[in-house]
């Protein structure tokens, strides 16, 4: 079984592009989240997902992020207009229950870097 | 703010000695589970402790967790060299969110 699969594994983006980051979960799996890791810093949730559906926003910045998981094909963390500070490690996690001790199972991340 | 501490930031030991790194967290919780990342790669779970449980093993670790102080501590036995990575806690208090320290840094020297 494949594991939760992100793409790209780096990204490179100018000041004020656009930034597409792509997540295929574990096979089976409907819920999606994402996390952000800055240097020396550990993970930050960002949002929660399920199909087509946002559960939780609340560790997104309200502004230049979005997020989907559309019903067929991976779910997308998009970030416009991105600035400096945007770079960083962006980890999609997936599980098969959204309940409180569930495991999460990790991706390898995308590393954004911003010229 | 970050839910969980760990403590020490960096460990470095020799092959077949034990590592141990203590975490602690500000809030209640639910659960709490600590994670491996190898340089470049993502998280994996290695093990999880309820908070009305004192002490999990899984082969070479020992979790313990004790909720009147907020901390838990994690012992990796006989450490090798593939065990050299960095190491996170995360709580949950009652969702599906995970709140991560910053992590404890383990080299394994051959």
């Amino acid at each position: 079984n494949a594991g939760v699969m992100q793409n790209p594994r780096h990204l490179v983006r100018r000041r004020g592009q656009e930034a597409r980051l792509r997540c295929s979960p574990v096979k089976g799996h409907s819920h999606v989240y994402w996390y952000r890791q800055l240097p020396e810093e550990g993970l930050k949730f960002m949002v929660y997902l399920q199909k087509e559906n946002i559960i939780d926003e609340s560790g997104m910045p309200k502004e230049r992020f979005s997020a989907e998981f559309p019903k067929e094909g991976p779910s997308i963390l998009r970030i416009q207009q991105v600035v400096r500070g945007d770079s960083a490690a962006y980890f999609c996690a997936s599980s098969e229950h959204p309940a409180p001790g569930e495991p999460q199972h990790f991706g390898d991340g995308t590393r954004l870097s911003i010229l | 703010s970050q839910q969980g501490e760990e403590d020490p930031q960096a460990l470095s030991i020799q092959e077949g000695e034990n590592a141990t790194m203590n975490c602690s967290y500000k809030t209640s919780i639910n659960n709490l589970q600590w994670y491996r990342q190898n340089s470049g790669r993502g998280l994996v779970h290695l093990i999880l402790i309820r908070s009305n449980e004192r002490e999990k093993h899984s082969g070479r670790l020992r979790v313990t967790l004790d909720t009147s102080k907020k901390s838990s501590s994690l012992l990796i036995t006989a450490s090798r060299a593939a065990d050299t990575a960095s190491y996170f806690c995360a709580t949950d208090a009652n969702d599906y969110k995970l709140s991560f320290g910053a992590g404890t840094t383990v080299t394994v020297r051959a």
